[in-house]
C-alpha cells in the first residue's frame, strides 16, 4: 500500500531554532515529491523535488530529496511566529497521477 | 485575478441531505482534484478529473459524485450515503494531471447536524 508518513507529529521550538521536518515514503512508481505550507486554509507550494541530493532552498527554508532511502527533509533555520503552520509533504505517483499526502507536522514557534 | 473559488466557505447541512460544494478556477488548468481533510489524517482524495467529461475516483469517494461539464467548474456533491461527512473539503487543479504542481482553494468546512 502507497503511504507518506511525516515526522514529527508536531513540534514547538523558540523563534531562531532550526527545525528538520521528515517524510518518508513508500509509492510505488515514484515522480516527485512536493512540500506544501498550511496555515490556516489552503496549503501553499514550497518545493518541488524529483531528483536525489539537490538542494532545493528558498530564504531560511530548504529541502533535499533521497530517492535510495525513501525520504525528504525540510529545514527551516532562524525560525520565526510567521512560520508556525502545518507542513505537508506528498508524493506524486505516475500510476494514476496519483498524489499522496502525509498527515503534516504541526510547527509552533513561540516567541 | 487567476485562482481557486471554492464556496461556501462554511456549509451546514442537516443529515440525509444532499449537499453540493462549489469549486471554479480560472487558471485555464486542465486537472482538478477534490481532498478531504480530517484532523490528524492529512489529505485524502476523494475525485480526480484529467479533463473535461471524464474523471476518476481515489481513495475515498464513496458516499461522493462529481462532474465535469466545463473546464473552469468542478463541484463535488456530498450524498446521504456519506457516513461522516463532517470535514474540511479542499478543491486544487494543475496544468495538466502530469504537472506537478498543485494550486488549492481557500476550502469549505461542512457540518452535518
Amino acid at each position: 500500500e502507497d503511504k507518506v508518513v511525516q515526522s514529527p507529529l508536531s513540534l514547538v521550538v523558540h523563534e531562531g531554532d532550526t527545525v528538520t521536518l521528515n517524510c518518508s515514503y513508500e509509492v510505488t512508481n515514484f515522480r516527485s515529491l512536493l512540500w506544501y505550507k498550511q496555515e490556516k486554509k489552503a496549503p501553499t507550494f514550497l518545493f518541488m523535488l524529483t531528483s536525489s541530493g539537490i538542494e532545493k532552498k528558498s530564504g531560511r527554508l530548504s529541502s533535499i530529496l533521497d530517492k535510495k532511502e525513501l525520504f525528504s527533509i525540510l529545514n527551516i533555520t532562524a525560525t520565526q511566529t510567521g512560520d508556525s503552520a502545518v507542513y505537508l509533504c506528498a508524493v506524486v505517483s505516475n500510476t494514476g497521477n496519483q498524489f499522496y499526502f502525509g498527515t503534516g507536522t504541526s510547527l509552533t514557534v513561540i516567541p | 485575478d487567476g485562482g481557486i473559488t471554492q464556496s461556501p466557505k462554511y456549509l451546514f447541512r442537516k443529515e440525509g441531505q444532499n449537499v453540493t460544494l462549489s469549486c471554479e478556477q480560472n487558471l485555464n488548468h486542465d486537472a482538478m482534484y477534490w481532498y478531504r481533510q480530517d484532523p490528524g489524517q492529512g489529505l485524502r482524495l476523494i475525485y480526480y478529473s484529467q479533463i473535461v467529461n471524464d474523471f476518476q475516483k481515489g481513495d475515498i469517494a464513496e458516499g461522493y459524485s462529481v462532474s465535469r461539464e466545463k473546464k473552469e467548474s468542478f463541484p463535488l456533491t456530498v450524498t446521504s450515503a456519506q457516513k461522516n461527512p463532517t470535514a474540511f473539503y479542499l478543491c486544487a487543479s494543475s496544468k495538466t494531471s502530469a504537472y506537478n504542481e498543485q494550486f488549492f482553494g481557500p476550502g469549505t468546512r461542512l457540518t452535518v447536524l
